[in-house]
């Protein structure tokens, strides 16, 4: 039940775009985006909810396949401090079951 | 507005002893969740509090245990340590149940080193 998250690592030279992707094999009512940095508490950065609804920084953007029970993190122009790792936290339909995944590593460099 | 608060930020116990962390959650915040995050493992659910009540508890065992009080404050408790216990527990507090469309509020941690 633990949603898959693609790629494990990235690095990026800033400016570039990257593309993070999160899988559930169970039906979805909310995906949610937190970053880690290194040493530091995850923080929150978007909440993805089945119907459309978005709630999250201005500057992220991401998207919820609902038929595929999927999201993507879209991170575009990257800067020094996108670095982290980018965890996704589904929550099923069903309710009452909320689970990350393990991880998106990513590295931007000069 | 004060953030999450955990204690101790730093631990360590010998196999076999218990331990019970603590967690103070933002002001106004109802619900309150357990982490353990270990490498390669990501963030691994250990239980939700929601007004004093066990809502949701995920896949560790028995010896995992959490409360929380009328002052949303919480505390969870493990018992008979072993070595693979040895993690960061996070806890993040929620103005709502965990999910929809609430955001967590996650804490610094408490680093537990068991030898």
């Amino acid at each position: 039940q633990q949603p898959v998250q693609s790629p494990q690592a990235v690095i990026l030279r800033e400016g570039e775009d990257a593309v993070i992707n999160c899988s559930s094999s169970k039906a979805l009512y909310s995906v949610h985006w937190y970053r880690q940095k290194h040493g530091e508490a995850p923080v929150f950065l978007m909440i993805l909810l089945k119907g459309g609804e978005q709630k999250g920084h201005e500057k992220i953007s991401a998207s919820f396949n609902e038929k595929k029970q999927q999201s993507s993190l879209y991170l575009t122009a990257s800067q020094l401090s996108y670095s982290g790792t980018y965890f996704c936290g589904t929550e099923m339909n069903t309710g009452n079951q909320f689970y990350f995944g393990t991880g998106t590593s990513l590295t931007v460099i000069p | 507005k004060a953030g999450v608060t955990q204690t101790p930020r730093y631990l360590i116990k010998t196999r076999g002893q218990q331990v019970t962390l603590s967690c103070s959650p933002i002001s106004g915040h109802r619900s309150v969740s357990w982490y353990q995050q270990t490498p390669g493992q990501g963030l691994q659910f250990l239980f939700e509090y929601f007004s004093e009540t066990q809502r949701n508890k995920g896949n560790f065992p028995g010896r995992f245990s959490g409360r929380q009080f009328s002052n949303s404050r919480s505390e969870m408790n493990v018992s008979t340590l072993e070595l693979g216990d040895s993690a960061l527990y996070l806890c993040a507090s929620s103005l709502a149940v965990l999910g929809g469309s609430y955001e967590q509020y996650f804490g610094p941690g408490t680093r537990l080193t068991v030898t």
